[in-house]
């Protein structure tokens, strides 16, 4: 398996634009996290789904970020507008069930809104 | 205070040292991770841990669920064990140390 696949690896974006970051989990695995880390804040969890249903989104900063699992293969995270604060590495990883196993994490992507 | 305290925050050693790093949380948990990040930015989940202690080659990690506390232990380290080092606490989220970074110098 090629592990977790995130897209893209690097994104410049001015603010006020929209950001689509994009995340392709381990074949199998039924949970999904989103995760951004800054150097103010270290690493946060933003949401995680179980089998493509969000069940924690209390870590997403506002309302201009959304994340959705149309499917077990897929999770997409939006920044709508995007903000120089929003700055940050975004991981995305997946496990075989949330609580209970090791996750595995993708490469990230390093977002740079200016 | 933060729920996740990490020492110590940053930690050099010489090739072949015995490397010990610690975590404290103030929260209730069901697992606890730890995690590596290298110098790229990668990162790898080292152990989950609910209870005792596991080992895998030359790192250990314990955790002491009364105590509220875990350890990660590097053996014989390597200057590849260069990284940041950072403690998860899982319950309904997930809590992140500060992290250690920690140097082995050859």
């Amino acid at each position: 398996d090629a592990g977790v696949i995130q897209s893209p690896r690097h994104e410049v974006t001015e603010m006020g634009q929209e950001v689509t970051l994009r995340c392709k989990p381990i074949s199998g695995h039924n949970s999904l996290f989103w995760y951004r880390q800054t150097m103010m804040r270290g690493l946060e969890l933003l949401i995680y789904f179980n089998n493509n249903v969000p069940i924690d989104d209390s870590g997403m900063p506002e309302d201009r970020f959304s994340a959705k699992m149309p499917n077990a293969s897929f999770s997409t995270l939006k920044i709508q507008p995007s903000e120089p604060r929003d700055s940050a590495v975004y991981f995305c990883a997946s496990s075989l069930r949330a609580g209970t196993n090791e996750q595995f994490f993708g490469p990230g992507t390093r977002l740079t809104v200016l | 205070k933060n729920e996740v305290e990490q020492s110590p925050q940053n930690l050099t050693a010489q090739e072949g040292e015995f490397i010990t790093i610690n975590c404290s949380y103030s929260v209730g948990i069901s697992a606890l991770h730890w995690l590596q990040q290298h110098p790229g930015g990668g990162i790898v989940s080292l152990f989950m841990l609910s209870s005792g202690k596991k080992k895998h080659g030359r790192l250990i990690a314990t955790i002491n669920i009364q105590e509220k506390h875990s350890s990660l232990h590097i053996t014989a380290s390597h200057p590849r064990d260069s990284a940041v080092y950072i403690c998860a606490v899982r319950n309904n989220d997930m809590r992140f140390g500060a992290g250690t970074r920690l140097t082995v110098k050859p």
